[in-house]
């Protein structure tokens, strides 16, 4: 069965730093997407990022990036110049080949950026 | 802005009530689901619909159930409500199920049982 482990319940970052969320998975198919998105308090679900299994280049998109460590099973965002507007909850995620998954979540990391 | 659509955006009832909840998707996207998120947790998923028809379910009751319609919307039913079902409910879609393929999610409806 797929999991996703969020270890850190909340992370405080200095506005214009660098910030890690970490993020751990489990899975026993080969074939598998890992996903990142953003919750503002507002509730809606924003996709950031998507990193394929078999991808062999780290994904970026603008100021996100995947730290993606295929042996470890770690799958990390790195949001680059952190911005007040970047507060949120962060939710990683994951889809496997076996039949026809939903998405399945971690329990969730809060960014505060601090001014 | 993903394109979905969720109503209503806020709903209380009480406990043993029925609710209906919608979303509307966007032209072309023919898988629809439907996730819980409890305070405090990331969402759980409900079931998935493909086509109108479900082809996949997680943990959730009977009680839970739901329909999609050819013109990409949906509906979530919630019959027999406990405490428990107070929650954020999320829809989203997606041109296929395969893994790769990105779920764009509406903005939710906030259910309090009461």
């Amino acid at each position: 069965a797929q999991k996703i482990t969020q270890t850190q319940p909340g992370m405080f970052v200095q506005e214009k730093e660098a910030v890690t969320l970490d993020c751990t998975y489990d899975t026993s198919d080969p074939s598998y997407g890992l996903f990142w998105y953003k919750q503002p308090s507002s509730g809606e679900m924003i996709f950031l990022i998507y990193q394929g299994s078999y991808d062999q280049q780290n994904a970026t998109e603008g100021r996100y990036s995947l730290n993606f460590q295929k042996a470890r099973k770690s799958a990390n965002l790195v949001i680059s110049a952190s911005q007040l507007g970047d507060s949120a909850m962060y939710f990683c995620a994951m889809r496997d080949k076996s039949g026809n998954t939903p998405l399945v979540f971690g329990k969730g990391t809060r960014l505060s950026v601090i001014a | 802005e993903t394109g979905v659509t969720q109503s209503p955006t806020h709903l209380i009832k009480t406990r043993g009530q029925q609710v209906t909840l919608r979303c509307s998707s966007q032209s072309g996207h023919n898988t629809v689901s439907w996730y819980q998120q409890a305070l405090g947790q990331g969402p759980q998923f409900i079931f998935q619909y493909y086509r109108e028809e479900e082809n996949g379910r997680g943990n959730f009751p009977p009680r839970f159930s739901g329909l999609q319609f050819p013109n990409y919307s949906s509906e979530l039913n919630v019959n027999a409500l406990e405490l428990d079902d107070s929650a954020l409910y999320l829809c989203a879609s997606s041109t296929g199920t395969g893994f790769s393929y990105e779920q764009y999610f509406g903005p939710g409806t906030r259910l309090t049982v009461t």
